[in-house]
């Protein structure tokens, strides 16, 4: 069964970083791109970043580019995301999702629970 | 980047009763657009991908339709637990984007 956990969030100062994990279980993780996904507070859906199933490759929405990265050991089964300068417009639950479907353009058919990343003085 | 436009934004129907939700694409997409179901407290669950093909144990009720830039997801009979919220997602273009959202709920 597959399972996705993540966690690392909660309240943080403006301007300081923050790391995600994401734990992975249940299918060979190792062969999966991998993509964070984030949903402010009552809003919708937004694509953040993704990584190819090695690492080797990594993709950013416009609106955290240069400020997060994502990275993903495949010896420990974690996917990770580095976030720098969090600003208000940073604060989240934070999805790891499993690509399906296409690289980097995919679908999301496996993800975890979410974690929360709050950001404020 | 593609912009998804879901209508309406809230659905208000009875078990038993038909839903018809919209997304429209700003540019074409071709046929790569999934829908996704998100209830309260979860995550988003796949149902359809490349518009009108049911993901893994996804019942025969809920069906996608459309191609370029007009897509539809129907649920032919609401079930108690498809009251939630749905959204689309597009893949044919770089970077991937989600619409807005629509709430089905109960009348």
């Amino acid at each position: 069964q597959v399972q996705l956990v993540e966690s690392g969030g909660g309240v943080v100062q403006p301007g300081r970083s923050l790391r995600l994990s994401c734990a992975a279980s249940g299918f060979t993780f190792s062969n999966y791109a991998m993509h964070w996904v984030r949903q402010a507070p009552g809003k919708g859906l937004e694509w953040v970043a993704v990584t190819s199933y090695d690492g080797a490759r990594r993709y950013y929405a416009d609106s955290v580019k240069g400020r997060f990265t994502i990275s993903r050991d495949n010896s420990y089964n974690t996917l990770y995301l580095e976030i720098n300068s969090l600003s208000a417009e940073d604060t989240g639950l934070y999805f790891c999702a499993s690509g399906w479907s296409g690289w980097p353009q995919s679908y999301f058919d496996s993800w975890g629970q979410g974690t929360l990343v709050t950001v404020s003085s | 980047e593609i912009v998804l436009t879901q209508s309406p934004a809230t659905l208000s129907l009875s078990p038993g009763e038909r839903a018809t939700l919209s997304c429209r694409a700003s540019q074409n997409v071709n046929f790569y657009l999934g829908w996704y179901q998100q209830k309260p407290g979860q995550a988003p669950r796949l149902l359809i991908y490349d518009a009108s093909s049911r993901a893994t144990d996804i019942p025969a009720r809920f069906s996608g339709s459309g191609s370029g830039t007009d897509f539809t997801l129907t649920i032919s009979s609401l079930e108690p637990e498809d009251f939630a919220v749905y959204y689309c997602q597009q893949r044919g273009n770089w970077p991937l984007t989600f619409g807005g959202g629509t709430r089905v709920e109960i009348k």
